[in-house]
């Protein structure tokens, strides 16, 4: 079974500052991928930044990037100077490879860390 | 480009009264599509996906059900509906492919009274 861990219920940073929401997981497939969705107070489901777990470098995408340690089985999100419009719920999410049958379909979400920025 | 469409945005239903979300992919054909449910302060859960038309998987049984009858269509249900269906349904598509990432709809809030 996949297990996604986010341990910060909450953080505040500064505005134009960078910030690390921490995400951990925990499965027994040799092929994953992790996710990182932003959900503003609108509710939509954000997709910000993917991770394969055979990727060499670690993924960025613009303000987002992806710090990934295999061995610890960590997959933190950095996002550099922090904006207002940043404040959101933040998902850690972790799909299954292509020989996990089910799994490979299904995203297994965090509980989520709740951002806010101060001006 | 693809875009998602929920509907409706909210509702507000009695126990016991039938249910009917919809859900509806443009600009992608044969794509993965998904139901999640997030309860209040949680993150999501994975109710049905579809590779297919009329082909569904469940991961949670519950009073719910999900019909896909055209290929860019999803239709989450339920013949009664009980509180603890109150939720924020999320409805998702990928592309046919399991590995990559899922994009979510603008999501239906259900309150069960």
């Amino acid at each position: 079974a996949q297990k996604i861990t986010q341990t910060q219920p909450g953080m505040f940073v500064q505005e134009k500052e960078a910030v690390t929401l921490d995400c951990t997981y925990d499965t027994s497939d040799p092929s994953y991928g992790l996710f990182w969705y932003k959900q503003p107070s609108s509710g939509e489901m954000i997709f910000l930044i993917y991770q394969g777990s055979y990727d060499q470098q670690n993924a960025t995408e613009g303000r987002y990037s992806l710090n990934f340690q295999k061995a610890r089985k960590s997959a933190n999100l950095v996002i550099s100077a922090s904006q207002l419009g940043d404040s959101a719920m933040y998902f850690c999410a972790m799909r299954g490879g292509a020989y996990s049958g089910a799994g490979s379909y299904q995203l297994t979400f965090g509980k989520g860390t709740k951002l806010s920025v101060i001006p | 480009s693809q875009t998602i469409h929920q509907w409706p945005a909210t509702l507000v239903q009695p126990v016991g009264s039938p249910l009917s979300l919809e859900c509806t992919v443009e600009g992608t054909s044969n794509p993965n599509l998904y139901w999640y449910r997030q309860a209040a302060g949680r993150g999501l859960q994975l109710l049905f996906y579809s590779v297919g038309i009329g082909q569904i998987s469940s991961e949670v049984p519950q009073n719910l059900s999900a019909s896909r009858p055209q290929d860019r269509q999803f239709i989450l249900s339920s013949k009664k509906l009980l509180l603890s269906d109150s939720g924020f349904y999320l409805c998702a598509w990928g592309e046919d492919r399991a590995a990559y990432e899922q994009y979510f709809g603008p999501g239906t809030r259900l309150t069960v009274t």
